[in-house]
């Protein structure tokens, strides 16, 4: 069975602090990557893509080993309204076929 | 552009009973599917559709029907509602999955 698997947490960090989260999957055809952004009872948002590169928005950076199939997301100064559950979800094929989810990371930032 | 609209927002059903979850976005998005998120258990897929016409099962589809007549819409039916569903569920949808997913705000259903 194809999985995503991710630490549960929770990370509990200090404003400021810089925080690192880590995510493998198992299929090493997997072609997209995405972190998600999941509030307390709301709907998972797309924070970012993960590129190849690696990729950086603001405070935040992706990277995407694809060797050890790891996608990693750093979050740097980090800010009360960080604290949220973070979802590794990464797309198995080229294919229109449904994105296959990690269970979350769950991030509190402490003032 | 309304996006990924799911209708009703609060729902407590009856054991037995049936009922349909609205979805629908205005994207002109080909891919759309349904999840149920429990505690600990993470996202779920229970069915999901690329493009008006084709159906198909996800980890999770029994108990469940969907349909897809239109891009735009894409219902999900609860059958008979068992206490085992009471769950939250998402609508996602997409133009290709390939470039990541839309949800919707979610559907809390409880059956009792």
């Amino acid at each position: 069975r194809k999985e995503v698997e991710q630490d549960p947490g929770p990370f509990n960090v200090p404003e400021g602090a810089t925080v690192a989260f880590n995510c493998t999957y198992s299929n090493s055809a997997s072609q997209s990557f995405f972190w998600y952004r999941q509030d307390c009872r709301k709907e998972p948002k797309l924070l970012m893509s993960v590129y190849s590169s690696g990729n950086e928005d603001g405070r935040f950076t992706a990277q995407l080993n694809r060797a050890s199939q790891y996608i990693s997301l750093l979050i740097r100064d980090s800010k009360l309204s960080d604290s949220a559950t973070y979802l590794c979800v990464v797309n198995e094929n080229s294919g229109n076929t449904p994105l296959v989810f990690g269970k979350g990371t769950r991030l509190s930032v402490i003032a | 552009n309304a996006g990924v609209t799911q209708t009703p927002k609060f729902q407590v059903l009856k054991t037995g009973q049936s009922m349909t979850l609205q979805c629908a976005q205005d994207m002109n998005h080909e891919y759309m599917s349904w999840y149920r998120q429990d505690p600990g258990m993470g996202l779920r897929l229970i069915h999901y559709s690329v493009g008006a016409g084709i159906t198909d099962q996800g980890e999770v589809p029994n108990g469940y029907n969907v349909s897809r007549s239109t891009t735009e819409d894409f219902p999900l039916r609860l059958l008979s509602a068992a206490p085992s569903q009471t769950s939250v569920y998402f609508c996602a949808s997409s133009p290709r999955t390939a470039l990541g997913y839309t949800f919707g705000s979610g559907t809390r259903l409880t059956v009792v």
